[in-house]
């Protein structure tokens, strides 16, 4: 899991708020990617980077705006979200061509 | 779109015991892995079988995989507290996007 770092663990945040979510992969990798995992529910693919380039954006609403600077940094900046919102977000990064995905411990965000 | 579920749900046993649990998948695969989840964390890679492959060891850890029947098993031996997870199957179909299913709670009593 240090390979992959997320910050912050936790989040609570109102409706009407802004707030970003980091995730730092020290791992040398060129792919990341954000999943949601709600409670009971399988993750869900939010969106895919490689070479900071946006490969993926799976039909996830305008309210969740990913960023890549580098291909060591990904963030997700989120605003007026919704209580069913409130999951865990975890994040992932691969080398290009290599199946296995590494992970973040996840952010627990919630919206009140 | 979720491709894998797991099966059962979840699975209680006691410590020294084998745990198993499958895992079924709808369309054609590269691969199929398998990750541990420890409570609130994030995920853990165990084991990676690939489409040609039938059966891989990895310490306390075997995976079968049928691709006839679209399905893949993940055996535990010898079973320990610290194996208390939940456990999800991810099939890749080639294009580096994996596809997780619910999941499988394990727990594992002293």
């Amino acid at each position: 899991e240090t390979g992959v770092t997320q910050t912050p663990r936790h989040l609570v945040m109102g409706m009407t708020n802004k707030k970003s979510l980091k995730c730092e992969q020290h791992l040398g990798h060129n792919a990341m990617y954000w999943y949601k995992q709600s409670a009971k529910k399988p993750l869900e693919l939010m969106f895919v980077y490689n070479f900071k380039e946006q490969t993926e954006n799976n039909s996830v609403p305008s309210r969740f705006s990913p960023e890549c600077p580098n291909s060591s940094h990904l963030f997700l900046h989120l605003h007026t979200l919704q209580p069913e919102d409130s999951a865990l977000y975890l994040c992932a990064s691969s080398r290009r061509g290599e199946e296995t995905q590494y992970f973040g411990p996840g952010t627990r965000l919630l919206v009140l | 779109s979720q491709q894998g579920e797991e099966d059962p749900q979840a699975l209680s046993i006691q410590e020294g015991e084998n745990a198993t649990m499958n895992c079924s998948y709808k369309t054609s695969i590269n691969n199929l892995q398998w990750y541990r989840q420890n409570s609130g964390r994030g995920l853990v890679h165990l084991i990676l079988i690939r489409s040609n492959e039938r059966e891989k060891h990895s310490g306390r850890l075997r995976v079968t995989l049928d691709t006839s029947k679209k399905s893949s098993s993940l055996l535990i031996t010898a079973s320990r507290a610290a194996d208390t997870a939940s456990y999800f199957c991810a099939t890749d179909a080639g294009d580096y996007k994996l596809s997780f299913g619910a999941g499988t709670t394990v727990t594992v009593r002293a």
